[in-house]
């Protein structure tokens, strides 16, 4: 079946340091999602990224579509204590579900 | 405007007991997921409802899990008999539209469920 699979697994970056994750897929993915979910709390959506070779930014925050729709990622520059969390891709599986990545859990360490 | 709003936010129970998870998705909303999350497994689609009609159970683990949605804006997820492998946090969510994988999802607060 469809996967979806994320690294690194963890990430601990001094503050100020640069963050990146990767997303890869075992198919080809009509769009691709992240999301956000800080410890204790729930997955909220970030962005989605829909065309081949597609860039998108949010401040400091990266997001990066593959030219085969088969990979993402995801960069942070210049870490904060308040990119803490644990940051998901997500994308449709053959019955048009979401089915979420492992997951990267950051640490920032101040 | 209120979010995803799932109840109770945590419960502990005895194994075979019944547990029955709630939840109301944003107004207007057609679609309704639920998730379980776990360390082993993590985020784990459960169920799908499309206009309050259930569109995909694949991912429900066995019978003891059972899910409805009597109405728009309730939905209920029943584990029974509780088993100690389902302590999990069960997320709700919606969306606008059909929920054909290209919606944003918006999650509720989750339950985390713990039995003993």
């Amino acid at each position: 079946g469809q996967q979806v699979m994320q690294i690194p697994q963890y990430q601990h970056v001094q503050e100020g340091e640069d963050f990146t994750t990767y997303c890869n897929s075992s198919t080809t993915l009509s769009n691709i999602q992240w999301y956000k979910q800080r410890p204790g709390g729930h997955p909220v959506f970030l962005i989605q990224l829909v065309k081949s070779g597609e860039v998108k930014k949010q401040k400091r925050l990266t997001f990066q579509f593959g030219e085969a729709k088969k990979n993402s990622s995801l960069h942070i520059t210049a870490t904060q204590t308040t990119d803490v969390g644990t940051y998901f891709c997500a994308g449709p599986s053959t019955g048009n579900q979401f089915y979420f990545g492992t997951g990267t859990s950051l640490t920032v360490i101040p | 405007d209120a979010g995803v709003i799932q109840s109770p936010r945590h419960e502990v129970t005895e194994m075979g007991q019944e547990v029955t998870l709630r939840c109301k998705p944003i107004s207007g909303h057609n679609s309704l997921f639920w998730y379980r999350q776990t360390m082993m497994r993590g985020l784990e689609l459960l169920i799908y409802f499309n206009n309050n009609v259930p569109i995909d159970d694949s991912g429900m683990p066995e019978d003891r899990f059972s899910a409805k949605m009597p109405n728009a804006s309730f939905s209920t997820l029943k584990i029974q008999p509780s088993e100690p492998r389902d302590s999990a946090v069960y997320f709700c969510a919606s969306s606008p539209g059909q929920g054909g994988g290209n919606e944003k999802l918006f999650f509720g607060s989750g339950t985390q469920l713990s039995v003993l």
